[in-house]
């Protein structure tokens, strides 16, 4: 079993949906996390980064994390084209970056 | 993006040769990080190094190298040792603990 593990897609909604995307992870040790955006041959960007459970909301960014399951969300409101990205989750036990485990991330394609 | 600067974008070598990836960093971010990215697999750690003079091996070093001689610089060099070098690889920084990674826009490698 994979350490993290994220549903590859390809993901496609139409303009104005809701979309949920998810990560579940086997690391109850895990208590950092992280939603990355990243556009076709571009790094990265950092969307949300919360610490333990609960919720954390960014303009049309919601993200969930519940230890109990381990299984971390990220919801995105009014999804326009320009979110089509992959979305990659990330985690961590202690917050140094050699200990950052990712997801193979999420293809998402808003349809206008 | 931002403050992390990789080049060049695109990199083309032959096998047998070998080739340096730069990153450059003016967050003044004590960590950098090295890592590759294949389709399919989460983001792995090649290098990392949490101070000038100093880095440790990440989960895939081999035929790798890397040197931190500034705080800004921290350059990968691909050898001709690396079995499978073409992927994009991704030079990220974290302002300390308790902080996400910053990634730069990444480095496409091909190696034929």
């Amino acid at each position: 079993q994979k350490e993290v593990e994220q549903d590859p897609g390809p993901l496609s909604v139409p303009e104005g949906a809701i979309v949920s995307l998810n990560c579940t992870y086997s690391n109850s040790a895990f208590q950092y996390f992280m939603w990355y955006r990243q556009y076709s041959r571009k790094g990265p960007e950092l969307l949300m980064y919360t610490y333990s459970s609960g919720n954390k909301e960014d303009g049309r960014f919601t993200a969930q994390v519940d230890k109990s399951s381990k299984y971390i969300s990220l919801f995105i409101r009014d999804s326009q084209p320009s979110d089509s990205a992959t979305y990659l989750c990330a985690m961590s036990a202690k917050n140094y970056g050699q200990n950052f485990v990712f997801g193979p991330g999420t293809r998402l394609s808003v349809l206008p | 993006d931002g403050g992390i600067t990789q080049s060049p974008k695109y990199l083309f070598r032959k096998e047998g040769q070998n080739v340096t990836l730069s990153c450059e960093q003016n967050l003044n971010h004590d960590a950098m990080y090295w890592y590759r990215q294949d389709p399919g697999q989460g983001l792995r750690l090649i290098y990392y190094s949490q101070i000038v003079n100093d880095f440790q091996k990440g989960d895939i070093a081999e035929g790798y190298s890397v040197s931190r001689e500034k705080k800004e610089s921290f350059p990968l060099t691909v050898t001709s040792a690396q079995k499978n070098p073409t992927a994009f690889y991704l030079c990220a920084t974290q302002q300390g603990r308790n902080s996400p990674l910053h990634f730069g826009n990444g480095t496409r490698l091909t190696v034929t």
